[in-house]
């Protein structure tokens, strides 16, 4: 089925640097939302952006709806080892009502002490 | 429980064996989805049901595969003569759709080994 990109697949970083991860899309979307998902668990809601150039935060978390409607960015800052776990962006588009999402393939997140 | 409940957590059976999964949504919620995540994947989305509407189909990756909404709230995904692709986590999720733009809530999935 059809994915997003999302940029970086992976990443290594250490206790206390900032994150950064983006998704793109050839399709516009008129809602991005941001999930984490760890191990052996459903993915868990982080962050919802519902207008075009929306910058919301929810903690150590920001995340901005593209004003063009076919990229997100998500930011952690000041990153922890619970924050290890794999990211999901995820965009529904204009021809759905409260129908299917569209998944990016994923970043996977590793903290370090 | 408050959340998306799944069952069973795990499953494993033989190739050609016919399985089901069960979904309770979160009471209330009126739309209900079932996606596919293989093994470092992402989620690709296989079915949605919403109140009586008709469900979008549209992802199921072949006839082996069909899902039943009774009542509007239970789901059951079943999976007829199994074969090994079909191994991967079978997460559900759920969603009041009073408007649209609702975020979905997620199971913890049920994961399916085809041996």
């Amino acid at each position: 089925g059809q994915q997003l990109n999302q940029s970086p697949q992976s990443m290594f970083i250490q206790e206390g640097e900032d994150v950064s991860m983006n998704c793109t899309s050839s399709s516009i979307f008129n809602t991005w939302l941001w999930y984490k998902q760890d191990p052996g668990e459903g993915p868990v809601l982080l962050i919802a952006l519902y207008k075009a150039g929306e910058l919301t935060s929810n903690g150590r978390l920001t995340a901005q709806f593209g004003i063009t409607r076919k990229d997100s960015f998500l930011n952690i800052s000041a990153s922890i080892p619970s924050d290890v776990g794999i990211y999901f962006c995820a965009g529904r588009d204009f021809t759905g009502t409260a129908s299917k999402l569209t998944f990016g393939t994923g970043t996977r997140l590793q903290v370090t002490l | 429980g408050a959340g998306v409940s799944q069952s069973p957590s795990n499953k494993v059976t033989e190739k050609g064996k016919d399985v089901e999964l069960r979904c309770d949504p979160i009471s209330g919620h009126t739309a209900l989805y079932w996606y596919r995540q293989s093994l470092g994947q992402g989620l690709e989305f296989l079915i949605y049901f919403q109140g009586n509407s008709a469900p979008d189909k549209s992802g199921l990756p072949s006839d082996r595969f069909s899902a039943e909404r009774t009542g509007g709230s239970v789901s059951t995904l079943t999976i007829q003569r199994t074969q090994q692709e079909d191994s991967a986590v079978y997460l559900c999720a759920s969603t009041f759709a009073g408007t649209v733009n609702q975020p979905q809530h997620f199971g913890d999935g049920t994961r399916l080994s085809i041996l």
